[in-house]
């Protein structure tokens, strides 16, 4: 597409539910990564994917979250059992592998837990 | 230190310069960038600067680095309203691919 889509633009769960927030990148990006902003707060990584593969998912806060990428293009990032404090921004973005030109960014997702 | 640091918020009057300030960590950054984000958006790419520059120029936008301070910081001249947003610097962590570290983001406030 003609930039990174991510959906839903809201999200608004009770604590304890599992959500799914997607993310689809611009087509040919190979890198992607998950990013999440708290409010007042700046990005904070969560998980890099090359392709299918995830070398760097050092940035997840606990085993509640977890990431896939299937076909080297959609990824979804799963929040199991969500607590208050996962509500955030949730930023994906993409770029061409060994690109110097940074990233290009969604919208992203917010999510409140209540 | 770790992290990449920022001062949280700068006030400016319409017309006049402002100057945002970033100290990175990573001497092995190749890259460094500016990022934009107005209210309810994504980051907008604006600029960066390649390690082995010490200034760059981009219309309204000049961005200086030292490198042996580690310190970045983005001139934007003859701010117009349309400036405010928060701002983000961002380095390059080395590591076999291109994972950028940002700091918490500069909130610029245009006034009349």
């Amino acid at each position: 597409g003609a930039g990174v889509s991510q959906s839903p633009s809201n999200k608004v769960t009770e604590k304890g539910k599992d959500v799914e927030l997607r993310c689809d990148p611009i087509s040919g990006h190979t890198a992607l990564y998950w990013y999440r902003q708290s409010l007042g707060q700046g990005l904070e990584f969560l998980i890099y994917f090359q392709g299918n593969s995830a070398p760097d998912k050092s940035g997840l806060p606990s085993d509640r979250f977890s990431a896939e990428r299937t076909g080297g293009s959609v990824s979804t990032l799963t929040i199991q059992r969500t607590q208050q404090e996962d509500s955030a921004v949730y930023l994906c973005a993409s770029a061409h592998r060994g690109s110097n030109y940074g990233y290009t960014f969604g919208s992203g997702t917010r999510l409140t837990v209540v | 230190g770790e992290d990449v640091e920022q001062s949280l918020f700068l006030s400016v009057r319409e017309g006049d310069s402002s100057v945002i300030n970033c100290t990175y960590t990573d001497s092995s950054s190749t890259y460094l960038y500016w990022y934009k984000q107005e209210p309810g958006a994504g980051l907008q790419l604006l600029t960066y600067i390649f390690s082995n520059m010490d200034m760059k120029q981009d219309q309204r936008l000049t961005v200086l680095l030292n490198k042996k301070d580690k310190h970045l910081s983005l001139r934007i001249a003859d701010t117009q309203t349309g400036d405010s947003a928060i701002y983000f610097c961002a380095e390059v962590r080395s590591g076999g691919y291109n994972k950028l570290i940002f700091g918490a983001g500069t909130r610029l406030a245009v006034h009349p």
